[in-house]
């Protein structure tokens, strides 16, 4: 079936700009989670969203962060106001529970 | 201190070496552990999966979970240059998100 998927594979774009990550989880995966990934880095956590529950954002690095899920299916990521430091590959996992995650390829971004 | 500690790396060997990764962790109540694999310019995809204590194996993978040291391996046998990548560790307590390690880049060199 088909996985995670993740829109656009890259952005560029300039510093100051909002940019809108897009997420597709599995078709009735209940969680859904958000990493930031640096070069040669190990994945950073920033928002998990579980069923109806409130997302626990404990990762979020700064108010220019926000996500949303409509419809306990699809995700946005938005970054307000970007900064050069906010260049990295943002990934989206769903899964089914709080066990196993299967990770889209990503949205590599680029801030200029 | 980190919840996971992973060395980065990067690991080298030659092709055919048996490959040796490990994470340590300070949480004694995790009880799912898993590894991924990561290819250059790819989402992580999960290679392995254990719950509690033991070895599971699969192929040319084993993992292994000692959950009285908190401390967990993955094993490649007869390693090939498709096996180079970066191995990341994860776990989880019930019903709570994964953990991950740093992740460890490994080549495998022809």
């Amino acid at each position: 079936g088909a996985g995670v998927s993740q829109s656009p594979s890259n952005k560029v774009t300039e510093k100051g700009k909002d940019v809108e990550l897009r997420c597709d989880p599995i078709s009735g995966h209940t969680a859904l989670y958000w990493y930031r990934q640096s070069l040669g880095q190990g994945l950073e956590f920033l928002i998990y969203f579980q069923g109806n529950s409130a997302p626990d954002k404990s990762g979020l690095p700064s108010d220019r962060f926000s996500a949303e899920r409509t419809g306990g299916s699809v995700s946005t990521l938005t970054i307000q106001r970007t900064q050069q430091e906010d260049s990295a590959v943002y990934l989206c996992a769903s899964s089914l529970g709080t066990t196993t995650e299967y990770f889209g390829p990503g949205t590599r971004l680029t801030v200029t | 201190q980190k919840e996971v500690e992973q060395d980065p790396g990067p690991l080298s060997v030659p092709e055919g070496a048996i490959v040796s990764l490990n994470c340590t962790y300070s949480n004694s109540a995790f009880q799912y552990f898993m590894w991924y694999r990561q290819y250059s310019r790819k989402g992580p995809e999960l290679l392995m999966y254990t719950y509690s204590s033991g070895n599971k194996e699969d192929g040319r993978f084993t993992a292994q979970v000692d959950k009285s040291s908190k401390y967990i391996s993955l094993f490649i046998r007869d390693s090939q240059p498709s096996d180079s990548a970066t191995y990341l560790c994860a776990m989880s307590l019930v019903g709570q998100k994964l953990v991950f390690g740093q992740g460890t880049r490994l080549t495998i060199n022809p």
